[in-house]
């Protein structure tokens, strides 16, 4: 277990109201990750972090903004809900496993999920 | 345009077989490949990777093979069983990106 938790794990919300989704984790990684996951695309990349106040856009990030202003808490805002972004929203953590080539292997490590639904 | 593409959406295989499960990825950049499982209702887990400068890895019943000229991994497991029945997520990366495929439902019959 590395130690994340997503919450809420269920919403349900109405369209134009604004969600705020947490990931909390307990073993200081650099880097974290909000993934969404909708049938036929698998996980796109919404929003990562590579430090506190340090994040960056995906490929899927429009409607979308995040916050990390401490290592251990990264959140994801919906400043309007759209019934499109009904979705299960995932965090994640990078990890190295060490002795995989050179520089060891990156990895991600996975909350549990948050699943939002906007009616 | 997906960089990573996983063209069978649904693989069915008999309890004992193998299980082969394939990826493509565009970028030439992608210098680590990854598989992860996923149960309803659960996150991703990790299952193995391999680096691009391999060709296979091996763990348990596991294996993963890549094909750097064809662009092409493969996920083997062998022997298959129920349990494995989920949806597996080829992944690539380089750095800090992290680019999954859409996804194979793996069952696994009795």
């Amino acid at each position: 277990d590395a130690g994340i938790t997503q919450s809420p794990r269920h919403k349900v919300t109405e369209t134009g109201t604004p969600v705020t989704l947490r990931c909390h984790q307990t073993e200081n990684h650099r880097y974290m990750y909000w993934y969404r996951q909708d049938p036929g695309h698998g996980l796109r990349l919404i929003h990562y972090s590579y430090g506190v106040k340090d994040t960056d856009k995906g490929e899927v990030s429009d409607g979308y903004s995040v916050s990390r202003s401490k290592t251990e808490d990264f959140l994801l805002t919906l400043e309007s809900a759209t019934s499109s972004q009904t979705s299960v929203y995932f965090c994640a953590i990078r990890i190295t496993f060490p002795g995989q080539g050179r520089s060891g292997a990156n990895v991600l490590t996975f909350g549990a999920g948050s699943r939002l639904t906007v009616l | 345009d997906q960089q990573v593409k996983q063209n069978s959406p649904s693989l069915s295989v008999q309890e004992g077989r193998i299980s082969i499960l394939n990826c493509d990825y565009t970028n030439s950049m992608f210098d680590y490949f990854l598989w992860y499982k996923k149960y309803p209702a659960e996150g991703p887990t990790f299952l193995i990777s391999i680096s691009s400068i391999k060709d296979k890895n091996e763990d348990g019943r596991f294996t993963v093979f890549l094909n750097k000229s064809a662009k092409h991994l493969s996920l083997h497991i062998v022997p298959s069983q129920p349990g494995d029945s989920a949806v597996y997520f080829c992944a690539a990366s380089f750095s800090q990106n992290f680019v999954f495929g859409p996804g194979t439902r793996l069952s696994v019959l009795p």
